[in-house]
Order: structure tokens, then sequence, then C-alpha cells
């Protein structure tokens, strides 16, 4: 089945910089990668999402890049801004079947 | 659009009770709705899969017998514990998919077992 690692599992940046986290996947067969912004105490919030037949995808500060040969998927913030602070999760998924998800990455946006 | 609710937010109930958390999908059908249990700091554990009208599909490891899952409608899931145990205190997470791959989570609920 589908295994998704994530590094890294903290990242600390000063306001205004940019922040990368990335994933690696298994199954070559994923084809949905999806991104997810989650704050304290609440639940899950799709921030950006990507399909294998592109290889980025950008959403103001926000972009996905995805590299199909290599399995391996990475979110990029810039201009980075204290309410970015949050734990951020990847997830791969194939179609309509269950999405696996990445370990998440703890990040802190130091003012 | 595309926003999920859950019911309640935060349950507390003493040893040996049911409790039932209900989610909805309040703008769009939700041919599919997962559940998921979040332990703190950890990721996301996919527990079952239901699709409207039929029964769900446990994962590994699940009992199905103590977590009952009902998706009765297009527009509610539901998650019962039975016979809760402080073990199974944690925050429990709906998602919905209506066509497609694209998942809504709704915002939890914490359960906490006396």
């Amino acid at each position: 089945g589908e295994n998704v690692e994530q590094h890294p599992s903290t990242l600390s940046v000063q306001e205004g910089d940019s922040a990368v986290i990335k994933c690696t996947y298994s199954d070559s067969a994923s084809n949905y990668f999806p991104w997810y912004k989650q704050e304290l105490g609440k639940g899950p919030q799709l921030i950006i999402d990507i399909r294998s037949n592109v290889g980025e995808k950008k959403d103001q500060r926000i972009a996905v890049t995805l590299n199909k040969t290599a399995k391996h998927f990475s979110l990029h913030i810039t201009e980075t801004q204290p309410e970015d602070s949050a734990v951020y999760f990847c997830a791969a998924g194939q179609g309509a079947q269950k999405l696996v998800f990445g370990q998440g990455t703890r990040l802190t946006i130091n003012p | 659009g595309a926003v999920v609710s859950q019911h309640p937010s935060r349950v507390i109930c003493k040893s040996g009770t049911s409790v039932k958390i209900e989610c909805r999908s309040l703008d769009f059908q939700a041919t599919t709705m997962f559940w998921y249990r979040q332990f703190p700091k950890q990721s996301l554990m996919l527990m079952a899969t239901s699709n409207e009208g039929s029964k769900a599909t446990y994962e590994q490891g699940v009992e199905k017998d103590k977590f009952l899952i009902n998706h009765a409608s297009l527009t509610l899931s539901t998650l019962t514990v039975t016979s809760a145990h402080p073990e199974d205190s944690s925050f429990y997470i709906c998602s919905a998919r209506e066509q497609g791959d694209t998942q809504y989570f709704g915002p939890g609920t914490r359960l906490t077992v006396l």
C-alpha cells in the first residue's frame, strides 16, 4: 500500500521568510496530492492540492510542486506571516480511494 | 462552499456509556464520508470509510462493534462509540467527499471518557 513520508517534523522560520515542506510517496499509481493546515483544536483545512497531470500549482503565497519521477511533492509558503503557524499535513491518494497522510510538520513563524 | 460540520464539538462521558457524533455536509451531497481519530501531536488515523446506504469499511485493527458508523443520507454520517472507556478518549474528525477525490474535514469532536 501507499506510504507517505513528510519532512521536517518541525520548522521554524522568521516572519517574511519562505518555508518549504517536503513529502515522498511510494505508490506510483497515486495521482492526487492535497495539503492540509491544522490549527490547534481544529479540523484540517484544505489549502491547496495538485493532481499528477501538472507539475506545479500556485495560489497567492502558497505553491505546490510535484515530481512524479522521483515521487515527491513539496509545499512552498512565501512571505510567511504569524497566522501561517500551524501543523501542515501532506497526503497522497488515487482517484476516489482513501488518502494516506504524512506525519505532519509543525510550522512556527517567529515575529 | 464545501462546509462540513460536526456535533458535538466536545463531549465528556462516563466509562461504559455510549456517545454519538454527527457529521454533516452542509452545502453538498457527500457520497463518501470518512472517520479519523487523532492522538495529540500525531497524524490522522483513518478508522473507516462509509458510503451512503451501505455498510462502512473499517480499517484493520478498528473494532466495528465498538465504533458503529451509519451513513443514512447523503448529508449525514454518525459515529457511535459504544461502551466507551478512557482509552477511547481522543479527537475524532470526519471528512466528506462529493465526487472525485477532494476531502473536506469537519472541525472535530473532542471525546473525554472519565
